[in-house]
């Protein structure tokens, strides 16, 4: 089965918050990241986390991680139209080559 | 800086052609890595490279894929023969270090038909 899990579709009104989530199997993670994809474009990191942090803010992105759980959100801050895309959760591996594995992606739409 | 540099952005190809990917990497990067990203899906991680070498290809169809990155620097992505279940992106990414954050060129889409 998927190593990191997302769900797969997010609607959120403009101006709301939206709330991201993920879970993550690999206990030896040392970060987790975020990344954007908008249509025909590759992807875009927007932010990551150490895996000895429990928060990270930054603008209007705050990422939460709870190691116990394996889980790990993002929540975007006044969601604008320009947000609409597919965000990506990944974690780098603890081995030594530091293997990088994504999730599905979770489709945010925002709507006016 | 520069980005991460694929070439081509689109490919069409018939099945049993073979067709080559070409990555130009962020100057310094010293990892590299090939994902295939089908649609509606995440990126799958084909192979990753440490320098020249390979780390990690445990995911490669090696009876039809090949990767090499000469003098550390470019790498390049062959399949031969495709099949149509190849139709996908294929995504070169490359970090610092293989610890580092991995920045996304744009991706090679390839339709085989």
């Amino acid at each position: 089965g998927e190593d990191v899990e997302q769900s797969l579709f997010l609607s959120v009104r403009e101006g709301d918050s939206s709330v991201i989530n993920c879970t993550y199997t690999d206990s030896s993670s040392t970060y987790l990241y975020w990344y954007k994809q908008e249509p025909g474009a590759g992807l875009q990191l927007l932010t990551y986390i150490f895996s000895n942090m429990d928060m990270k803010q930054d603008q209007r992105l705050t990422v939460l991680l709870n190691k116990k759980d394996k889980h790990l959100s993002l929540r975007i801050a006044d969601t604008q139209t320009g947000d609409s895309a597919i965000y990506f959760c990944a974690e780098r591996g603890g081995d030594s080559w530091g293997k990088l594995q994504f999730g599905a992606g979770t489709q945010v739409v925002v709507t006016p | 800086e520069a980005g991460v540099a694929q070439s081509p952005r689109y490919k069409i190809i018939e099945k049993r052609q073979s067709v080559a990917f070409w990555c130009n990497p962020i100057s310094g990067h010293a990892t590299l890595y090939w994902y295939q990203q089908i649609l509606g899906q995440g990126p799958k991680l084909l192979i990753q490279f440490q320098n020249n070498g390979v780390v990690d290809d445990s995911q490669l169809p090696k009876d039809r894929f090949s990767a090499e990155r000469l003098k550390g620097v470019d790498s390049t992505l062959k399949i031969q023969p495709a099949k149509l279940e190849d139709s996908a992106v294929y995504l070169c990414a490359s970090s610092l270090a293989a610890t580092g954050e991995a920045f996304f060129g744009q991706g090679t889409r390839l339709t085989v038909v």
